[in-house]
């Protein structure tokens, strides 16, 4: 069974900085892009970024509102992807998922984690 | 960037009801666009991707359509746990954006 787990989610201050984890089992973790999404509280999803797989060169691609303070990777030898976070501003607060493509292309996201809680505030 | 527009932002109906939701992008998409169930408080769940196909496993009540720039999630004969907040998302390019969401409640 396919498993995706988050954690490092918390309370950090304005400016600061969290790095996010999220460890993958019950596919070929390797193989799989792997992407981060977020939620705020009360509204609606948006997708943070992505890392592509080792075979398509592990680039990464982010949405506008993180380009430059958040920086996704991976290390497909524990099976975990990775979120740093720097220069938090309290938009950022949100339930952080890890989300991939386990059974087809990588242009949906089928396999879902739970989400950790990030909550930016002073 | 693409934007996507969903409407509409709520809707109340009956158990066993027909719904449809609609989902608009700025250009065309040809088919790629997904659609997604989130349950309060639970990761949102792949209904339907490449505009019309069924996930496996989810029930056969749900069906998507369309192409280029309008699509339409349906639901027939409303079930219980059909109540959620559904989200469309293009993933025809970066950024991959979401609907802002429809959320079903209980008429």
């Amino acid at each position: 069974e396919v498993y995706l787990v988050e954690s490092g989610g918390g309370l950090v201050q304005p400016g600061g900085s969290l790095r996010l984890s999220c460890g993958g089992s019950g596919f070929i973790f390797s193989n799989a892009w792997m992407n981060w999404v977020r939620q705020a509280p009360g509204k609606g999803l948006e997708w943070v970024g992505h890392i592509k797989s080792q075979n398509d060169g592990r680039t990464t691609d982010y949405n506008a509102p993180v380009k430059g303070r958040f920086s996704i990777s991976r290390d497909d030898s524990k099976t975990t992807l990775y979120l740093q976070m720097n220069d938090l501003k309290s938009d950022d607060t949100a339930v952080y998922y890890c989300t991939t493509s386990v059974t087809g292309p990588p242009r949906r996201f089928d396999y879902w984690g739970q989400g950790t809680l990030v909550t930016v505030s002073s | 960037d693409i934007q996507v527009t969903q409407s509409p932002p709520s809707l109340s109906a009956s158990v066993g009801d027909r719904v449809t939701i609609t989902c608009r992008t700025s250009q065309s998409i040809s088919t790629y666009l997904n659609w997604y169930q989130q349950r309060p408080r639970t990761a949102p769940k792949l209904l339907i991707y490449g505009a019309s196909n069924l996930q496996s496993g989810v029930p056969s009540r749900f069906s998507g359509s369309g192409s280029g720039t309008e699509f339409t999630l349906t639901i027939n004969s409303l079930q219980p746990e059909d109540f959620a907040t559904y989200y469309c998302q293009q993933s025809h390019s970066s950024p991959r954006t979401f609907g802002q969401g429809t959320k079903v409640e209980i008429k």
